[in-house]
């Protein structure tokens, strides 16, 4: 079992719409999770970090289900300019070292 | 404020050749992270730097070797390339401060075709 666990996708979201999706962690031990975001052949990108208590920043909203282990990442009102890959990152409490899940890609349609 | 920067952007080696990536991190940071990134795939993390110490590293065997210089910029070697080498290599930087780590930067990367 992979130690951060994503849906490949592709999510076909229309212009407008609100899309969601999980992430899935297998180490109890995690201690800090991120969303980063990666356009075809460049770099992943800081989206946002993810709280206990959940966060939003604009039309982007992260929650942290520590119990079951997974966290989350809803976007509202898509834009074309979202279509991207959507990467899970996990920080266990040792280090700095970060795990990343394989990614979901995300295409918004007009 | 400059971000992260690797060089070169794009290498082409051969297999059994060795090859050397380079990259300096986002002022004010002071630890480097590698790793490396297969087509249609999460990155890998290969080892992080800092100090000018190898703090931690992932499932990469001892072709992969790095090193950090006093101003915190990185190498990253690998020796006898094999096809499978072949990936979008990414430096990432952070900041430890009182043993709490903040979140990393990842730089453009290099994308190296072993042929």
């Amino acid at each position: 079992r992979k130690e951060v666990e994503q849906d490949p996708g592709p999510f076909n979201v229309p212009e407008g719409a609100t899309v969601a999706f999980n992430c899935t962690y297998s180490n109890s031990a995690s201690q800090s999770f991120f969303w980063y975001r990666q356009d075809c052949r460049k770099e992943p990108k800081l989206l946002m970090s993810v709280y206990s208590s959940g966060n939003e920043d604009g039309r982007f909203t992260a929650q942290l289900n520590r119990a079951s282990q997974y966290i989350s990442l809803l976007i509202r009102d898509s834009k074309l300019s979202d279509s991207a890959t959507y990467l899970c990152v996990v920080n266990r409490a040792a280090g700095n070292k970060l795990t990343f899940g394989g990614g979901t890609r995300v295409l918004v349609k007009p | 404020d400059a971000g992260v920067t690797q060089s070169p952007t794009h290498l082409i080696k051969t297999r059994g050749q060795q090859v050397t990536l380079r990259c300096s991190p986002k002022s004010g940071h002071d630890t480097v992270s590698w790793y490396q990134q297969a087509l249609g795939q999460g990155p890998q993390f290969i080892f992080q730097y800092y100090e000018e110490e190898e703090r931690q590293r992932g499932n990469f065997p001892d072709r992969f070797s790095g090193h950090q210089f006093p101003n915190y910029s990185s190498e990253l070697n690998v020796n006898a390339l094999l096809l499978g080498d072949s990936a979008l290599y990414l430096c990432a930087s952070s900041l430890v401060s009182g043993g709490l780590s903040y979140e990393q930067y990842f730089g453009p990367g290099t994308r190296l075709t072993v042929t």
